[in-house]
Formats: structure tokens, sequence, C-alpha cells
């Protein structure tokens, strides 16, 4: 598609359940950003997949929290034994390989019951 | 240490100018990016600054003044749909993401 698709758009889910967050960025993006944001909080860096490097995973906040990427396109966000804490706002942001040009999708609406 | 402040609401009116300031502290510096986002919607890119002074792009103007770590955004004859928040970012040097600020929500009235 044109933009970044991310999926779902809201997911309700009880605490210390596992959930998955998908991001698809635009075709031909070689960088791929997470972020997270929070209510009064500013967006929160969690994971950078640049081509075929190693993931900067210094903005991931426990070890609950995953990413990967597949083939260099597709990223999932999986968050293990939520807490009510995870709950926010999940945005995923594709690059042609900078942090300039940043496009980003319209997030996944996280709520921990 | 790493910080950024911008004023978390503003009020203005319709037809007016309101300036969004936004003061930084970062390991290394780049430039200072600004974004919109409307309430539920993605955040989109408005400007780009890297060297000091005033940027303008139509109803939109940035400035950047590296040595003082300061910016603003000054949004020129408002209209109702500039309602949104705008969001101060750092690229800072070395650094694969950018650092963002809490975001200025500006409410534009009749």
């Amino acid at each position: 598609g044109a933009g970044v698709s991310q999926s779902p758009s809201n997911k309700v889910t009880e605490k210390g359940k596992d959930v998955e967050l998908r991001c698809d960025p635009i075709s031909g993006h070689t960088a791929l950003y997470w972020y997270r944001q929070s209510l009064g909080q500013g967006l929160e860096f969690l994971i950078y997949f640049q081509g075929n490097s190693a993931p900067d995973k210094s903005g991931l906040p426990s070890d609950r929290f995953s990413a990967e990427r597949t083939g260099g396109s597709v990223s999932t966000l999986t968050i293990q034994r939520t807490q009510q804490e995870d709950s926010a706002v999940y945005l995923c942001a594709s690059s042609s390989g900078s942090n300039y040009g940043y496009t980003f999708g319209s997030g996944t609406r996280l709520t921990v019951v | 240490g790493q910080n950024i402040d911008q004023p978390t609401e503003m009020t203005a009116t319709e037809g007016a100018i309101v300036q969004i300031n936004c003061t930084y502290q970062t390991s290394g510096f780049n430039g200072l990016f600004w974004y919109q986002q409307h309430a539920g919607e993605a955040p989109t890119f408005l400007s780009y600054n890297v060297l000091d002074g005033l940027e303008e792009k139509g109803r939109f103007s940035s400035f950047l003044s590296r040595s003082k770590g300061y910016s603003y955004l000054l949004l020129k004859e408002l209209q109702m749909k500039d309602s949104a928040s705008y969001l101060c970012a750092a690229d800072q040097t070395g650094a694969n993401n950018l650092f963002f600020g809490t975001g200025t929500r500006l409410t534009v009235i009749p």
C-alpha cells in the first residue's frame, strides 16, 4: 500500500495475556521504527530495524517486549504478560534509511484491563 | 542528559497567529523536526530545521537557534483544521531514533 499499515487499530486485552501488534511498512523502506505514545508522554522510542543489520533494541522497556522483522518488511511487536502500564498507542514508522522522512502508521491503541 | 520542553496546551482564535515554542537539551544535535498529529491519527511531517533561522512553508514557518537550544513553530491565518497536537523532535548525532517532546495540543476556536 501507499502508507504504513498497522493492525489491529484497537486491542483490549486482559492483564497477563500476550499480544502481537503488526506493522506493514512502505514498500522499499529499509528502516522501521516502533514508538510508544502514552497519555501525557512524548513518543517513546522502542526499537529500530535497518535492513539486515542487528536491530537497535535500546528502547525496549523490559524483557517482556520483543520485536522481529521478517524478510525486511513486515514487523511484529510482541508484549508478553501484559501489564496495565503497557496501555498506550503503539506507533510504527518507516523511512528510506534515516531519521529524515518518517512515515508513521495510525497506531494500535492497546488497553490492558 | 536529554530533555525537550514544549507547552502542554494552547488555545488560539481562527484567523490569528500562534507560536509554539520548543526548547531542547541533547547530547549531540543534527536538527529539529516538527510533526502535526490530529487526534487518533498518525503524526505527519511539517518541517526539519538544520541551520539557524526561519524557514517558511505556506502558513507554517519554523525557526531554529542552535546556540540557544530553541525552536518555534509559527502558524498563520489559523484554521479550525489546525486544531491538533504539534510534536517537537530532536535528531541527535549517532542516534537511530528521534527524541520527541510531549507535544503541544492546540485548540483553534471561532
